[in-house]
């Protein structure tokens, strides 16, 4: 398809193992995004690249949480020694520009859970 | 970022027009102003963005007031699909590239 495609849709693991979740962007587009998403609350930014650098990683919660996008396509979400609070949503969108006004599109999310 | 305000949940039957407010007192002269819906168990759907003029487009309205403190989402004729959490969010150069959810408003759909 032509959207944003996340994987894996679900990803059950125990607490203190490391997770990886994976996000293939809309050809072409050099902006990409991961957000968090808690029961009943709307998504929480966690960083954003643009091309292969991070260009801003405010949101990331602790250094347990890492991203990379290596060749400014695919990004990776990895998660060290999983805690039962990061268990959420994990939203990856995407967007042909930089800043505003553009459009983010979204993928459908991965959905961790941390026994 | 700047903040907006918006009811937390809102209710309208089907085929009837919906008008989703939204209060955005404290927005800069560059913030556009999006809104984004999310239909259950999916993620943020665009659905239409404006600076300054009303915008209109195949899936809604927006009417942005005069002094550009509030905005309203207009549904012409809402449809059960319709139903989801409706979101209003600033972006412009104090929100850098990176859009900001808040609670947005849960509209329900009555048949």
């Amino acid at each position: 398809g032509a959207g944003v495609s996340q994987t894996p849709s679900n990803k059950v693991t125990e607490k203190g193992k490391y997770v990886e979740l994976r996000c293939d962007p809309i050809s072409g587009h050099t902006a990409l995004y991961w957000y968090r998403q808690s029961l009943g609350q709307g998504p929480e930014f966690l960083i954003y690249f643009q091309g292969t650098g991070a260009a801003d990683d405010s949101g990331l919660p602790n250094d347990r949480f890492f991203a990379v996008r290596p060749e400014g396509s695919v990004s990776t979400l990895k998660i060290q020694r999983t805690e039962r609070g990061d268990s959420a949503v994990y939203l990856c969108a995407s967007s042909l520009n930089f800043g505003a006004p553009g459009e983010l599109f979204f993928g459908e999310g991965s959905r961790l859970t941390v026994l | 970022d700047a903040k907006t305000t918006q009811p937390n949940s809102m209710e309208s039957n089907e085929e009837e027009p919906v008008h989703l407010p939204c209060n955005h007192s404290t927005i800069s002269g560059t913030d556009y102003i999006h809104w984004y819906r999310q239909l259950p168990s999916q993620g943020p759907e665009y659905v239409i963005h404006g600076l300054t003029s009303n915008v209109n487009n195949r899936m809604a309205s927006l009417a942005i007031a005069e002094d550009r403190k509030s905005s309203t989402l207009i549904l012409h004729r809402a449809t059960l699909r319709d139903a989801a959490v409706y979101y209003c969010i600033l972006r412009g150069e104090t929100s850098g590239s990176r859009l900001t959810f808040g609670e947005g408003t849960q509209l329900t759909v009555n048949p």
